[in-house]
């Protein structure tokens, strides 16, 4: 059974810094692209960023570009985003979602989500 | 960048047909992805490559893309179809995933 577990959510300060991780088992990993997602309180999906199976092809959101880090361990079967200089609108739910072969296409199996509140 | 455009709602009675439409410039010459989601749920994949269905997700969900608008299309809609629904593609002008703003499907 497929399954993608994110932790490292929670409170922290505008400009302040977290790492999300996400936890794969049930599949190949490292054969699997791999996104994270986000969705603000109330509000719709937005894609943040894409990683290929051997982290060739790296994708942001303009809206993440240069202060968020998408990587990922295939040795570990994880996946990470790294977000600097945080701000109110980072305010979401992240979640992690298992892409295909290509970076360019769908996305499978999503996990449950993390959140992460950007508050003084 | 590219844009997709969805109907905020769409309410059908128990039974029918619901149609809910993702618009975009030639979104025809694209793969479009739908996704269900549910109050306090992650989303659901429900179509893929236009008009493929997942295993497990029920034949009354099916799907159809052509010009500027591609349809995900819902017959003999049941309460438990009541969910937020969203479509998705690749911009390659902009190696973007794309997210349409979603439709809130109501079950009357």
């Amino acid at each position: 059974e497929v399954q993608l577990v994110e932790s490292g959510g929670g409170l922290v300060k505008p400009g302040g810094s977290l790492r999300l991780s996400c936890a794969a088992s049930g599949f190949t990993f490292s054969s699997y692209s791999m996104n994270w997602v986000r969705q603000a309180p109330g509000k719709g999906l937005e894609w943040v960023s894409s990683i290929s199976s051997s982290s060739s092809y790296i994708y942001y959101a303009d809206s993440v570009k240069g202060r968020f880090t998408i990587s990922r361990d295939n040795a570990k079967n994880s996946l990470y985003l790294q977000m600097n200089s945080l701000r109110a609108e980072d305010t979401a739910v992240y979640y992690c979602a298992r892409g295909q072969t290509t970076v360019t296409t769908h996305f499978d199996y999503w996990g449950q989500g993390t959140l992460v509140t950007v508050s003084s | 960048s590219y844009v997709l455009t969805q109907p905020p709602s769409v309410s059908v009675a128990p039974g029918k047909t619901a149609r809910i439409t993702c618009g975009g410039n030639n979104i025809g010459s694209k793969s479009v992805h739908w996704y269900q989601q549910k109050p306090g749920q992650a989303p659901v994949l429900v179509i893929y490559y236009d008009s493929d269905r997942p295993s497990g997700i029920p034949e009354r969900f099916s799907g159809s893309n052509s010009g500027n608008t591609a349809t995900l299309t819902i017959s003999r809609v049941e309460a438990g179809d009541e969910a937020d629904y969203y479509c998705q593609v690749w911009d390659s002008s902009s190696d973007h995933q794309v997210f349409g703003g979603g439709t809130k499907l109501t079950v009357l």
